[in-house]
């Protein structure tokens, strides 16, 4: 079975710096691995995902994440944030497109 | 194009009542799915249905909850009766099935229920 870990619960950060979301997967078998936002009252939408070739994957609104298969590791970095960024963040891993299994999430907090 | 619509939005009940959320996907989507989202956690799959045929429903309570897609459109879950611990957002999302393909999940609004 795969699962998913968010190391971070909360990360405040100021607005225009640089910052990291952690995750962590465990999987025995290839998976698909993605990053999601959700901003309050609202449904999930697809920030990036990776599938498979380049480990370092571009999304929307500027964030990019790197897929690291040693580490078993899909960090989600933006190089300087807006308050519109602040939202709750979920990465996901999925075998072959199947079931999406997420983590607990990641609330970012784009202080002024 | 329009969205995963879910009604109602917001729904209070008090424990051991019956409750039902609806859910239309994206027109041509084939497969649908009910994910459940209590606070704090990330959501977690319910069901997955293949237009009216369920693929997993591993994670459903089958005492107190079920679902049904007979038409292969649109969907509805139900929680009979419901228990404190069903308080959540129940988030509906919806894909193509084109095999051998990636197949993006598009998800609605949420429906967010309070058991009192």
């Amino acid at each position: 079975a795969q699962s998913v870990t968010q190391l971070d619960s909360q990360v405040p950060v100021f607005e225009e710096a640089p910052v990291e979301l952690r995750c962590n997967y465990s999987s025995s078998v290839s998976v698909y691995l993605f990053w999601y936002v959700q901003y309050p009252n609202q449904g999930l939408q697809l920030l990036l995902k990776y599938l498979s070739g380049s480990t370092l994957v571009k999304g929307i609104n500027g964030f990019e994440a790197e897929f690291n298969k040693s580490q078993t590791s899909f960090h989600l970095r933006k190089p300087s944030v807006h308050i519109s960024d602040t939202a709750e963040y979920f990465c996901a891993v999925s075998v072959r497109g199947n079931k999406l299994v997420f983590g607990a999430g990641t609330i970012l907090r784009v202080k002024s | 194009e329009a969205g995963v619509a879910q009604s109602p939005r917001y729904k209070i009940i008090e424990k051991r009542q019956s409750v039902a959320f609806w859910c239309n996907p994206i027109s041509g989507h084939a497969t649908l799915y009910w994910y459940q989202q209590i606070l704090g956690q990330g959501p977690k799959l319910l069901i997955q249905f293949q237009n009216n045929g369920v693929v997993d429903d591993s994670q459903l309570p089958k005492d107190r909850f079920s679902a049904e897609r007979l038409k292969g459109v649109d969907s509805t879950l139900k929680i009979q009766p419901a228990k404190l611990e069903d308080s959540a957002v129940y988030l509906c999302a919806s894909s193509l099935k084109i095999a051998g393909e990636y197949n993006e999940q598009f998800f609605g609004p949420g429906t967010r229920l309070t058991v009192l």
